[in-house]
């Protein structure tokens, strides 16, 4: 069966910090890779999607960045964190090319202090 | 362009009664999926349901149902037999198959199962 984590769950940084959050996907390959935000209170923000190593598409213009370097792992970056990047980050996958749901992460809440 | 919308920022229900949340979508698209998602306090989105734009008949999952109504454009999800446990923000989103790899999420719904 398929799984998905995602790593930290927790993060407080200072404003100018760096971020670095990982997900890595088992039991599958070649999947969709997706980086959502969520604001508290609020729904979810598209911010990176991958349909394959090395392919990254924004959908939101920002200081983070999205990595793929291998097939199962998607890793949001940022080198300067500001206070609005503050919020809840899901990591989630579906099939490529499919017509399925997606499977999300258990979430990373940060804090940028 | 694709967008969801929930109109019930809150909902309250009494445990055991069913209760309806609300969901219309907007694309031209021919092809596409409709989902719902559940996200308890813990902050994990937990996937309910799904329709698919051009089945016929009405989804089920144990006591979640999906009410579609293509020509209206709505996709409401009916909740029976609430519990406690149903406490939750719930969400529907909507995948186009021909947009990509996009799934456009509504705004929420959340719903309190009331003792």
């Amino acid at each position: 069966s398929q799984t998905i984590h995602q790593w930290p769950a927790t993060l407080v940084q200072p404003v100018g910090s760096p971020l670095s959050l990982e997900c890595t996907v088992e039991g599958t390959s070649n999947p969709n890779l997706y980086w959502y935000r969520q604001a508290a209170g609020r729904g979810l923000q598209l911010l990176f999607y991958s349909v394959g190593i090395g392919q990254i598409s924004s959908e939101v213009p920002q200081n983070l960045s999205a990595s793929r370097p291998q097939d199962r792992q998607f890793i949001l970056s940022s080198k300067k964190l500001l206070l609005s990047d503050s919020g809840f980050y899901l990591c989630a996958w579906s099939f490529g090319g499919g017509t399925g749901e997606l499977f999300f992460g258990e979430g990373s809440r940060l804090t940028v202090l | 362009a694709q967008k969801i919308t929930q109109t019930q920022p809150g909902m309250f229900v009494q445990e055991k009664e069913a209760v309806t949340l609300d969901c219309t979508y907007d694309t031209s698209d021919q092809s596409y999926g409709l989902f719902w998602y559940k996200q308890p306090s813990s902050g994990e989105m937990i996937f309910l349901i799904y329709q698919g734009s051009y089945d016929e008949q009405n989804a089920t999952e144990g006591r979640y149902s999906l009410n579609f109504q293509k020509a209206r454009k709505s996709a409401n999800l009916v909740i029976s037999a609430s519990q406690l446990g149903d406490s939750a923000m719930y969400f529907c989103a909507m995948r186009v198959d021909n947009y990509g790899q996009n799934f456009v999420f509504g705004p929420g719904t959340r719903l309190s199962v009331l003792p």
